[in-house]
């Protein structure tokens, strides 16, 4: 099995900030790399798929870049309704779709 | 309005059954492979189960395999969970999710969840 580790684990920002998170998988995944958005208490939400493809409806402060093994989600301005949990997936080979731990970022 | 509505968690004791469903619309449900994720009180995602369009090819997490078993109902745009041998570890909330793509590949993505339903296992 693929095996998934963020970091870092939590962070405080304020809005406003830059905000970069790492997502790095046990062996290469390619391009196949997830990430969601979670705020408490609510469903994840798909923010980003195929490392850099932003979904539908999604603000443009976040991004995506990487490859291979390591990959990194990216909130240029760090907004109010940002402060959530984030958590990457492999979609490289399935069964398991493994996701990583989450990232909580919270208000500094 | 795409829409993926959970029900029938609950409370149950260890070693016991529960039945869990996902009813969809606002999308061609026969279209999509589905999947379901739970998540632990406090703890991360994890992804349990999966089923494509036409119901026929099944994969499960190591951890359920054997003991919970994943169906659908395409002409009642259902999705379904039937959890035997319960244990405590199995405590969650359990959401289903959409896979975007059909037939899937890598690179996919879980683009639609529902919003969840808590399974509780205790004596």
């Amino acid at each position: 099995d693929i095996q998934m580790t963020q970091s870092p684990s939590s962070l405080s920002a304020s809005v406003g900030d830059r905000v970069t998170i790492t997502c790095r998988a046990s062996q290469s995944i390619s391009s196949s790399l997830n990430w969601y958005q979670q705020r408490p208490g609510k469903a994840p939400k798909l923010l980003i798929y195929g490392t850099s493809s932003l979904q539908g409806g999604v603000p443009s402060r976040f991004s995506g870049s990487g490859s291979g093994t390591d990959f990194t989600l990216t909130i240029s301005s760090l907004q109010p309704e940002d402060f959530a949990t984030y958590y990457c997936q492999q979609s490289y080979i399935p069964s398991p779709f493994s996701f990583g731990p989450g990232t909580k970022v919270d208000v500094k | 309005e795409v829409h993926l509505v959970e029900s029938g968690g609950g409370l149950v004791q260890p070693g016991g059954s529960l039945r869990l469903s996902c009813a969809a619309s606002g999308f061609t449900f026969s279209s999509y492979w589905m999947h379901w994720v739970a998540q632990a009180p406090g703890k991360g995602l994890v992804w349990v189960s999966r089923i494509s369009t036409d119901g026929r090819t099944t994969t499960y997490a190591d951890s359920v395999k054997g003991r919970f078993t994943i169906s659908r109902d395409n002409a009642k745009n259902t999705l379904l969970l039937q959890m035997n041998s319960l244990r405590a570890e199995d405590t969650a909330v359990y959401y289903c999710a959409r896979d975007f793509d059909s037939p899937p590949a890598p690179g996919d993505a879980f683009d639609i969840w529902g919003q969840g339903t808590v399974v509780t296992v205790s004596s």
